[in-house]
């Protein structure tokens, strides 16, 4: 356990709606990240908060937006779902992020399916 | 051509075979290198990590970088059927203050008892 968590474990929607995934960081932790995992691109890393302010943005659609809470909880924010947007939602903690040897902890995935 | 290339698999082997996992990739800022293990239906974790070039040994697993071929590899000696995982590559560089890791697409190993 990596003590990352995530919720929910799994999730069932239609095109065009719009959800909320949740992540809450290891204790003491204050970087959060997303990534979006999927059988033909990888890992992909979506966006990145430290205590509460953005600070790195990758390859981040702009339906989908997140955000850190001042309790350091996250939450990402998927609108106007597509079909390609099936995928396996991870959230990554680790205690700062200025340096390369700072460890990220993922949690266990959020499973999304949009039919 | 993505930036962190690696073969997908799946590699089988049997137990107590030396297993190479390798990736290669194309853009020569990458100072830290690491190695992930993902179990099915599980988040990743950090196997090990080395800066720059060079080897480095944990039990089991050595993590070797060339930086000037571009080339990375993980060795598992006397593999396990609980080494059975997809194994991710990832390497990153300081951008805007943060280290933020590419990954590779992972590698699936098989290990058979």
């Amino acid at each position: 356990d990596s003590g990352v968590t995530q919720t929910p474990k799994h999730l069932i929607t239609a095109t065009g709606q719009r959800v909320t995934l949740r992540c809450s960081p290891r204790s003491g932790d204050l970087s959060v990240y997303w990534y979006q995992q999927s059988l033909d691109q990888g890992l992909q890393f979506l966006i990145q908060y430290y205590n509460g302010e953005e600070r790195a943005k990758g390859n981040i659609l702009e339906r989908f937006s997140a955000q850190q809470f001042p309790d350091l909880h996250s939450e990402l924010n998927l609108s106007s779902l597509e079909l390609g947007d099936s995928a396996l939602y991870f959230c990554a903690s680790s205690v700062a992020s200025t340096s390369g040897s700072d460890t990220q902890y993922f949690g266990p995935g959020t499973r999304l399916t949009v039919l | 051509q993505k930036e962190v290339e690696q073969d997908p698999g799946p590699l089988s082997v049997p137990e107590g075979a030396i297993v190479s996992l390798n990736c290669t990739y194309s853009n020569s800022a990458f100072q830290y290198f690491m190695w992930y293990r993902q179990y099915s239906r599980k988040g990743p974790e950090l196997l090990m990590y080395t800066y720059s070039s060079g080897n480095k040994e944990d039990g089991r697993f050595t993590a070797q970088v060339d930086k000037s071929s571009k080339y990375i590899s993980l060795f598992i000696r006397d593999s396990q059927p609980s080494d059975s995982a997809t194994y991710l590559c990832a390497m990153s560089s300081a951008s805007g203050g943060s280290y933020i890791p590419t990954f590779g697409r992972g590698t699936s190993l098989i290990v058979h008892p």
